[in-house]
């Protein structure tokens, strides 16, 4: 089975301040990586994804994140952070190639922009 | 083009009664998925669709959750006799199929479901 974690349940950073959301998971075969993004009252919205190839991957909203396999890490950082960010990001996985079905999620950062 | 849409946005209901919750998946999109946010749960795998075979049903809580999907497209999640702790965002998500391979899935802006 595949297990995500996000040990800050909760990150404050001051606008225009750099941040690093940590998401750190664990399977015993191959899986894809995705970052989805929560506004208040909204559904889940797709901020980036890694399926293969290049390690870092950029999303929208200036978003990206480094796919560590070593460290079992994808952590997602954006160098500066705007009021609108406000939101809770989840890191989701699953397994890369059993075909479709269900995503694994994180419990959840709630990141909050300070002015 | 269109996304996930869900109906309705908010549901409140008295514990004991019965409530259907509907998704509308991207056109094309042959997989379709209901999950569950809750507060002390987090995001919770409820079944999967994925064309004509059968269901998976892994994530369903109880026997009162059950889930159609008609005509390859629309889906209905219904709660039989609702309780408490079903109160909780329903979300529906949906994906494309490529053999051997997973999907994005898009999802859809939820239904609060509050149980009194």
């Amino acid at each position: 089975a595949q297990s995500v974690t996000q040990l800050d349940s909760q990150v404050p950073v001051f606008e225009e301040a750099p941040v690093e959301l940590r998401c750190n998971y664990s399977s015993s075969v191959s899986v894809y990586l995705f970052w989805y993004v929560q506004y208040p009252n909204q559904g889940l919205q797709l901020l980036l994804k890694y399926l293969s190839g290049s390690t870092l991957v950029k999303g929208i909203n200036g978003f990206e994140a480094e796919f560590n396999k070593s460290q079992t890490s994808f952590h997602l950082r954006k160098p500066s952070v705007h009021i609108s960010d406000t939101a809770e990001y989840f890191c989701a996985v699953i397994r890369s190639n059993f075909g479709n079905e269900k995503l694994t999620f994180g419990t959840g950062t709630r990141l909050t922009i300070i002015p | 083009g269109a996304g996930v849409s869900q109906s309705p946005s908010n549901k409140v209901t008295e514990k004991g009664k019965d409530v259907e919750l509907r998704c509308d998946p991207i056109s094309g999109h042959t997989a379709l998925y209901w999950y569950r946010q809750s507060l002390g749960q987090g995001l919770e795998f409820l079944i999967y669709f994925q064309g004509n075979s059968a269901p998976d049903k892994s994530g369903l809580p109880s026997d009162r959750f059950s889930a159609e999907r008609t005509g390859g497209s629309v889906s209905t999640l219904t709660i039989q006799r609702t309780q408490q702790e079903d109160s909780a965002v329903y979300l529906c998500a949906s994906s494309s199929w490529t053999s051997g391979r997973a999907n994005t899935q898009y999802f859809g802006p939820g239904t609060r479901l509050t149980v009194l």
